[in-house]
């Protein structure tokens, strides 16, 4: 159990739709990353914050956004979905801005139809 | 940009033996570290082992150790003693040590384990 916590484990839903993705940091992590793996594009970076502010953004569609709360667990929203959006989302999170070993939570598998 | 490459989309491995999954990467900086990473079938994302690139010496976990050839851009893991728990699909990463800290992750290697 690496500490994070990402909820739900498994999200069902239908094109065009709009869901969040939530995720908790390790205590004491003030960096959350979310990434995206999916079939054909693999692992890809999509955004980091660092204490609630963002501070690098990937591959990121605009149709995607996220934040970072004052407790510091974040949400990755995801809006006018399509059949392509389907993939497994990871949360991440260390210690420092910049760096530190980066702990993955378990997963958000979101399947769209 | 940097580029992660992991050229071996599959390779397997007797228990007990010892198998190297090879890594290169590409980038013009100086200051960066490497990662392997492990997914079991829980889809799970375990780190396994990191290198930093001002080190010379090969990192080392248990079973675990890697051959990192800074010049040449190759960062292969090697795992001894194979376990069938070893069987898993392996990412090599990359982080640029002045960023923010974002992995880039090759496509990786999955292994398996013959009992």
């Amino acid at each position: 159990d690496s500490g994070v916590t990402q909820t739900p484990k498994h999200l069902i839903t239908a094109t065009g739709q709009r869901v969040t993705l939530r995720c908790s940091p390790r205590s004491g992590d003030l960096s959350v990353y979310w990434y995206q793996q999916s079939l054909d594009q693999g692992l890809q970076f999509l955004i980091q914050y660092y204490n609630g502010e963002e501070r690098a953004k990937g591959n990121i569609l605009e149709r995607f956004s996220a934040q970072q709360f004052p407790d510091l667990h974040s949400e990755l929203n995801l809006s006018s979905l399509e059949l392509g959006d389907s993939a497994l989302y990871f949360c991440a999170s260390s210690v420092w801005r910049g760096g530190g070993e980066q702990y993955f939570g378990p997963g958000t598998r979101l399947t769209v139809t | 940009a940097q580029t992660v490459t992991q050229s071996q989309p599959e390779m397997s491995v007797q228990e007990a033996e010892t198998v190297t999954l090879s890594c290169t990467y590409d980038t013009s900086e100086s200051d960066y570290y490497l990662f392997w990473y492990k997914q079991p079938p829980s889809r799970q994302m375990i780190l396994v082992i990191r290198q930093e690139a001002y080190k010379q010496q090969n990192a080392t976990e248990n079973r675990f150790s890697v051959n990192f050839q800074k010049a040449a851009k190759s960062f292969s893991l090697k795992i001894s003693d194979s376990q069938l728990g070893d069987a898993a699909m392996y990412f090599c990463a990359y982080r640029s040590a002045p960023s923010y800290g974002k992995l880039t992750f090759g496509q990786g290697t999955i292994l398996t384990v013959h009992p």
